[in-house]
């Protein structure tokens, strides 16, 4: 029983224009939601995080939106460039440090 | 500065056979994690622990056991090994109040 959804497995998108991600969860008790990338024989490395508290984060290039009542989050990485290429990974937690993890979005930018 | 160490890189099991998947951490991080990672799932949560000494099940425990004596390791145990056990698998480790896990760069184990 995933708690943790991610629907698209795949996204191509031009360099240049913006990539949107999104995940949706079925837990109310998760309160911290983070995104993870991953390179094909890496580890996964962590991207950006929000709070519950919180509605919007940013850092750079990409930004997290929360939407509580709708359980839902998103990525959007602005511009995306050659090196987003990667598997992209939503993942919450509640105030235990469970970790859990959605299934992954394959992102691949084009030029 | 080494993060979070897993050994051995790659193996290859017979059914049937036991092993332990280590992990040691050297950033004195409380939270430690075991996921596998299969083609269309993700990550899913093996075991994890808050601590020493403390220790509780995720998603997919079964076939598996963990213990956490020390602060930087926590091992996964293959009791007896299985098909369906051919996966990568992955340790983390996280400070307390911080969710932003560290990963190791991953076991592929092949069960044959």
């Amino acid at each position: 029983d995933q708690q943790v959804k991610q629907n698209s497995p795949s996204l191509s998108v031009q360099e240049g224009r913006i990539s949107i991600l999104n995940c949706d969860y079925t837990n109310s008790m998760f309160d911290y939601f983070l995104w993870y990338k991953k390179y094909p024989a890496e580890g996964p490395t962590f991207l950006i995080s929000i709070s519950s508290i919180k509605d919007k984060n940013e850092d750079g290039r990409f930004t997290v939106f929360l939407n509580k009542s709708a359980k839902h989050l998103s990525l959007h990485i602005v511009p995306s460039q050659p090196g987003d290429s990667a598997v992209y990974f939503c993942a919450a937690t509640d105030s235990w440090g469970k970790l859990q993890f959605g299934a992954g979005t394959q992102v691949v930018v084009t030029p | 500065n080494a993060g979070v160490t897993q050994t051995p890189k790659f193996q290859v099991l017979k059914t049937g056979q036991s092993m332990t998947l280590q992990c040691a951490q050297d950033m004195n991080h409380e939270y430690m994690s075991w996921y596998r990672q299969d083609p269309g799932m993700g990550l899913r949560l093996i075991h994890y622990s808050v601590g020493a000494g403390i220790t509780d099940q995720g998603e997919v425990p079964n076939g598996y056991n963990v213990s956490r004596s020390t602060t930087e390791d926590f091992p996964l145990r293959l009791l007896s090994a299985a098909p369906s056990q051919t996966s990568v698998y992955f340790c983390a480790s996280s400070k307390r109040d911080y969710y932003g896990y560290t990963f190791g760069s991953g076991t592929r184990l092949t069960v044959v």
